[in-house]
């Protein structure tokens, strides 16, 4: 059974740094794409980044674009993501994402298990 | 990037009724490149189907997905109650990954 285990959230102040971390087991981490996708209080999913399985890509979302940063250390299955520079519109819940498998082991971008989630509170 | 817009923003209906949901992409979307999410407050997303038609496993067959282009559709059979709860659209062909806004769907 995978399980994704979030950790890390809280209140910090805007100007701020946290490290977000995800841990994850059941499934052969080394193997999956990875992400981060995040939810406003009250609002819908936003896409935040990726890394891919072999740490060789990431991507982010233009609005954390610079400030945020992600990582994974595959001999933890450990997934992290170090956010600088805070500011209040970074306040919601951030879930860690495993990416699907297509055809030949093709990895797609649609999220086929989540974590619970970790909430992010960024306020003086 | 690509807009989805779901559609309604709230759905009433009833157990036992069937539901249909749409999600209209502001550009085509690469190979039907098209997932469902299923949302109860409080708790994460959960998966429900992808390349806009296929179920994921252990998601029953009341729920089917269908659609190209920039035309989406998620059909609920025959509702339970355990079905009531915010669904999402996203769309994973192009870059950057979009989601829909998503549609409420509460008992009548």
């Amino acid at each position: 059974q995978v399980n994704l285990v979030e950790s890390g959230g809280g209140v910090v102040q805007p100007g701020r740094s946290l490290r977000l971390s995800c841990t994850a087991s059941g499934f052969t981490f080394t193997s999956f794409d990875l992400h981060w996708v995040r939810q406003a209080p009250g609002k819908g999913l936003e896409w935040v980044s990726f890394v891919s399985s072999d740490r060789g890509h990431e991507k982010y979302a233009d609005s954390v674009k610079g400030r945020f940063t992600i990582s994974r250390d595959n001999s933890m299955n450990t997934l992290y993501l170090q956010m600088n520079s805070l500011r209040p519109e970074d306040t919601a819940v951030y879930y860690c994402a495993k990416s699907g498998m297509g055809r030949f082991g093709v990895p797609r971008p649609y999220f086929d298990w989540w974590g619970q989630g970790t909430l992010v509170t960024v306020s003086s | 990037d690509i807009v989805l817009t779901q559609s309604p923003g709230t759905l009433s209906l009833s157990p036992g009724e069937r539901a249909t949901l749409s999600c209209r992409a502001s550009q085509t979307v690469s190979s039907s490149y098209l997932a469902w999410y299923q949302q109860i407050p409080g708790q994460a997303p959960r998966f429900l189907i992808y390349g806009a038609s296929n179920r994921a496993s252990g998601i029953p067959d009341r729920f089917s997905g269908s659609g190209s282009g920039t035309d989406f559709t998620l059909t609920i059979s025959r509702l339970e109650p355990e079905d009531f709860a915010v669904y999402y659209c996203q769309q994973y062909g192009s870059s950057p990954i979009t989601f829909g806004q998503g549609t409420r769907l509460e008992i009548k």
